[in-house]
């Protein structure tokens, strides 16, 4: 079966620009999770989808982060004025339910800044 | 969450055990110990986890001392496709949902 997916695999932007980074979670998983990986670091959260609602949003820097899931499927990691800080690979995962199950990853999208 | 603490980097031969530890003293009665790792240019892929016993699946062990301030994940044939950043990772079930990534270890397995 399909695993997550994301689009697009790399993307070029410039200082200010606005940003979508997309993610389509495994069919069926309820829970999705948004995270950004610096080089040389782990993981780092971001925010968390029950649904269609945020169940935990505080992990998103700051308010030029934005995330949606309208449908409760598919989810848009939205940034606005991008900084070369934001410059990381944005990692998507999903898990069944939201009981401590195991989180599939996606591959991430790398976002660079310049 | 817990904090844990790992080995920056681990070296082991092909085909040997690759034995990976991991200190998580503070861990509280009710959280779990999860692994997982990120092979290059990839997204983490879950490999095992416990509470206090225990566990062994198709890809490893993972053994958890008695009072549960240290577990070892054991990868007992090591191959070269086991090369790949190692995270020890503790966490509630059923509470916060996200996990917290340390810098984990960095395992290279040598032919």
């Amino acid at each position: 079966g399909a695993g997550v997916s994301q689009t697009p695999s790399n993307k070029v932007t410039e200082k200010g620009k606005y940003v979508e980074l997309r993610c389509d979670p495994i069919s069926g998983h309820t829970a999705l999770y948004w995270y950004r990986q610096s080089l040389g670091q782990g993981p780092e959260f971001l925010i968390y989808f029950q649904g269609t609602g945020a169940a935990d949003d505080s992990g998103l820097p700051n308010d030029r982060f934005f995330a949606v899931r309208p449908e409760g499927s598919v989810s848009t990691l939205k940034i606005q004025r991008t900084e070369r800080g934001d410059s990381a690979v944005y990692l998507c995962a999903s898990s069944l339910f939201s009981t401590g199950d195991e989180q599939f990853f996606g591959p991430g999208t790398r976002l660079t800044v310049l | 969450d817990a904090k844990t603490t790992q080995p920056t980097s681990m070296d082991c031969a092909e085909g040997r055990a690759a034995n990976l530890p991991c200190n998580h003293s503070t861990i509280s009665g009710n959280e779990y110990v999860y692994w997982y790792r990120q092979i290059h240019s990839q997204g983490p892929q879950y490999i095992i986890h416990g509470l206090k016993n225990n566990e062994t699946n198709e890809m490893a062990s993972l053994i958890i001392t008695e009072d549960r301030k240290s577990s070892t994940l054991i990868l007992p044939h090591a191959t070269l496709r086991d090369t790949a950043v190692y995270y020890c990772i503790v966490r509630v079930l059923g509470g916060a949902q996200k996990l917290v990534f340390g810098q984990g270890t960095r395992l290279t397995i040598n032919p």
